[in-house]
């Protein structure tokens, strides 16, 4: 049973820093790995979608490596910024139709 | 019309009650997926429906059931409501049922069962 675990479950750092959110899952026969945000509140927003063939995705401040053999994948925030503050959320692609297996995210606060 | 939009935003309902949660998907996409979420944890999966039919269910019960219209539009209905169903329900639309298209979430809605 492919399980999806996020750490840290919370992270608080000031304004600037660059930052690695951590995403692990137990079964590395995937199709497709996605980072999404979430707002309180809010639907989700996609950030990053890594097909199964490749190493990483960039969008922006935005870096997203997937590494399926060790079966993780990180998220790397370069020069957080206040509106970076969001629940961040991987999930998995493991069939052919759209069910993503999330993780429960991890919490981040950025303060000025 | 670009986006997914879900109502109602926010509803309070009581155990037994039934509830119909609604979706207007994105121009264009022909699949709609929904999922419960709960506080503090990431969405689950509860079903996809494809050009009008069911074709893939996560782990809940038959009490929840969902349609999708001709238009974009889909509902999702949960009978004899329990405590543990309070969560925000989302949808999710997509251009194809393959898995291999990004999926635009909407909102969702917030459900509360006392």
């Amino acid at each position: 049973k492919q399980e999806v675990t996020q750490i840290p479950a919370a992270l608080s750092v000031p304004e600037g820093e660059n930052l690695v959110l951590n995403c692990s899952f137990t079964d590395s026969a995937i199709y497709n790995l996605q980072w999404f945000r979430q707002d309180p509140g809010k639907g989700l927003t996609s950030l990053l979608l890594i097909q199964s063939s490749q190493r990483e995705q960039t969008s922006g401040r935005l870096n997203a490596s997937l590494d399926k053999s060790s079966g993780r994948s990180t998220l790397y925030i370069a020069a957080s910024q206040p509106g970076d503050s969001a629940t961040y959320l991987c999930a998995i692609l493991t069939g052919g139709y759209n069910k993503l297996i999330f993780g429960a995210g991890t919490r981040l606060a950025v303060h000025p | 019309e670009t986006g997914v939009t879900q109502s109602p935003t926010h509803l309070i309902k009581t155990r037994g009650q039934q509830v119909t949660l609604r979706c207007s998907s994105q121009s264009g996409h022909n699949t709609v997926s929904w999922y419960q979420q709960a506080l503090g944890q990431g969405p689950q999966f509860i079903f996809q429906y494809y050009r009008e039919e069911e074709n893939g269910r996560g782990n809940f019960p038959p009490r929840f059931s969902g349609l999708q219209f001709p238009n974009y539009s889909s509902e999702l209905n949960v009978n004899a409501l329990e405590l543990d169903d309070s969560a925000l329900y989302l949808c999710a639309s997509s251009l194809d049922s393959s898995g291999a298209n990004v999926l635009t979430f909407g909102a969702g809605s917030r459900l509360t069962v006392l």
